[in-house]
């Protein structure tokens, strides 16, 4: 069982403020996601990373694919409340026709 | 705009009921999910189905079994509802997940009691 394991798990912050989420694993993915939560509502997806080294933008959101296709971040720059909610990543490993996902980080941008 | 609906937002049921919860996709979509999401603990797998008819265990389906009649309907059933199935239900559908991600319900919170 491949695992996702995301950094920090909790995080609070002022509007204006950038901020960095990490997605590790000892495991090797084909492609890895982002999606965010908003409470009472089911995950949306934000991007998908296939190729190692990748870098995509999403207006002040940046997504980075490791060399090593192990980890990924979500960087955030000038957050604002808008951007509060649960932000997960999840992978795709090998032939496996699932995902895995990681435990999450909840994010709090306060006005 | 394509989606994915789930029968209930709230279901509160008895221990010992069976409990039916119902997903239905109208995107043509040949994989369909169901996943159960508890605090600190993330998503996790109960079952999948790649086709009609077919379902695959995932990481927890003790408690859990599921239907595919259809393409479009994918069902989780609790045969007999614990306390310890309280969770939030989500729902999704793919094309493919290693391209094109999961498209979710917006979940059903079931409360056992």
């Amino acid at each position: 069982t491949q695992l996702l394991e995301q950094s920090p798990q909790f995080l609070s912050i002022q509007e204006g403020e950038n901020l960095t989420v990490y997605c590790n694993s000892s495991s090797v993915f084909s492609s890895l996601q982002w999606y965010r939560q908003e409470p009472g509502e089911g995950p949306v997806l934000l991007v998908t990373v296939v190729t190692g080294g990748e870098v995509k933008k999403l207006k002040r959101l940046t997504f980075q694919f490791g060399d090593a296709r192990k980890d990924s971040s979500l960087h955030i720059t000038a957050a604002q409340p808008g951007d509060t909610g649960l932000y997960l990543c999840a992978g795709a490993a090998g032939s496996a026709r699932q995902l895995t996902f990681g435990s999450g980080t909840q994010l709090t941008v306060l006005p | 705009d394509v989606k994915v609906t789930q029968s209930s937002r709230y279901l509160v049921k008895r221990t010992g009921e069976k409990v039916f919860l119902e997903c239905v996709q109208d995107m043509d979509h040949e994989n369909m999910f169901w996943y159960r999401q508890d605090p600190g603990l993330g998503l996790r797998l109960i079952y999948f189905s790649y086709d009609v008819k077919m379902k695959e265990k995932g990481d927890i389906p003790e408690g859990y079994s599921v239907s595919r009649e259809k393409k479009e309907r994918f069902s989780l059933i609790l045969e007999s509802a614990s306390t310890n199935q309280t969770s939030m239900y989500l729902c999704a559908s793919s094309l493919g997940p290693e391209i094109y991600g999961y498209t979710f319900g917006s979940g059903t919170r079931l409360t056992v009691v």
